[in-house]
Order: structure tokens, then sequence, then C-alpha cells
């Protein structure tokens, strides 16, 4: 059972529409990040969130943590070309003790032009 | 300033030859974190330093894997008798104490076993 359940696993949508990605799991979170992966490189950290209910934006990115820090979501408005790539998300479980991240299997988003 | 580098880049080797994996972390980020990341996977947990101690290494899938960081900087994940099921991508994180645990993360290196 994966820890972090990303959806939709791909989304393929026209340049100028708008997208959500969903994160969700049944463990809480002490905090949570965003990355974005493009081929050949490794994860590029957009945003982290930390308290319940918390929102962030980033340009035209929007993120949100759950009230119960157990899901997030990533929101795009307008979408462009360079917004393509794996979206990853990561947590750090609370209470577990160790300061690994666990990761969802991320969510690979083309924007046609 | 420089971010996070490993190499090599890329590494083919036969099955059952031994391998070492190179992490250069950002400069005063006292926590390092190996990660593996298979084709249409998110990165899985290997092992994590604090300083030159692994604090945690319950990602290690077996004994053939090990890590070492002996001056609290650099690191080398090392892989005896490799096995085709270790070709993946190995990720190298790393990490200031206290900042929400922020990793940034390197390129990676790409490990083939033939």
């Amino acid at each position: 059972t994966q820890l972090l359940e990303q959806s939709p696993q791909f989304l393929s949508i026209q340049e100028g529409e708008n997208l959500t990605v969903y994160c969700n799991s049944s463990s809480v979170f002490s905090s949570l990040q965003w990355y974005r992966q493009e081929p050949g490189e490794g994860p590029v950290l957009l945003v982290t969130v930390v308290t319940g209910g918390e929102v962030k934006k980033l340009k035209r990115l929007t993120f949100q943590f759950g009230d119960a820090r157990k899901d997030s979501s990533l929101h795009i408005t307008a979408a462009q070309p360079g917004d393509t790539g794996l979206y990853l998300c990561a947590g750090e479980v609370s209470g577990a003790g160790s300061y690994q991240l666990t990761f969802g299997k991320g969510t690979k988003l083309s924007v046609i032009p | 300033g420089a971010g996070v580098s490993q190499t090599p880049s890329n590494k083919v080797t036969e099955k059952g030859k031994y391998v070492e994996l190179r992490c250069d972390p950002i400069s005063g980020h006292t926590a390092l974190y190996w990660y593996r990341q298979s084709l249409g996977q998110g990165p899985e947990f290997l092992i994590y330093f604090q300083g030159t101690g692994a604090a945690d290494d319950s990602g290690l899938p077996n004994d053939r894997f090990f890590a070492v960081r002996p001056e609290g900087s650099v690191s080398t994940l090392k892989i005896q008798r490799t096995e085709r099921g270790d070709s993946a991508v190995y990720l190298c994180a790393s990490s200031l104490q206290g900042t929400y645990n922020e990793q940034f993360f390197g390129p990676g290196t790409r490990l083939t076993v033939l």
C-alpha cells in the first residue's frame, strides 16, 4: 500500500488550462513538500507546507495543506509548456522518529502548446 | 552557491561487480540522505546521515548495500555483488537541520546492471 497516493498519475492538457493535482494519505505529516522533476534530473523543491489549512502561492501555482495534515493539493492556473514535468509530493510522517521523506509516485504533466 | 553534486552521472556495470556512488552535499548541510528511484516511481528512502553517523538505515534493502560519510560531508554509497534489480537512479539529498526537513536533491546517478 502506497503511503502517499497521488492523482491523477498522468495529465495531458492544452496550454492555458487550469489543473489540480492531489496527494492523499491516511497518515499525518509534520511537513509536506512538493517537488518538480524533469527527465535526467533530481527533484527540485517547490514549496514546503507545515500548518494544517495552510495555503501558499508561487506565481501561478497554489499549494494547500489539508486541515488534518493528511492531504495536499497543487493547483496550476493557465498552464504553460514550461510546467511540463513530474510533480512529486513528499512528507515526513509525524512522530515516526525519522527524517526520511515518503514520496508519492508522482503526476506526470504534459502541457501541449 | 553550489548545489548537491553526484558522481558519476551514469554507471554501467556487470552483474556481480562492486560499485561506489559519490555524493557531495551543499556546504554546511549536516543531514544527508540517499534515495533510489525506479522507473515510474517516486524516490524511496535508503539511509539518512546526521553528521558522520547513520541515524536511520532502515531503507537499505539488504546487506549488499552500505554507505559511509567519514568526515560529515561527502558520502559514498557502496553496492556489493550488484544484481540486475539494483538498476535505478540513486539520488542524494542534503538539508540544514531545523528547516522543516527541506531536502535539496542532486541530479542522481543512473546505475545500470547488465
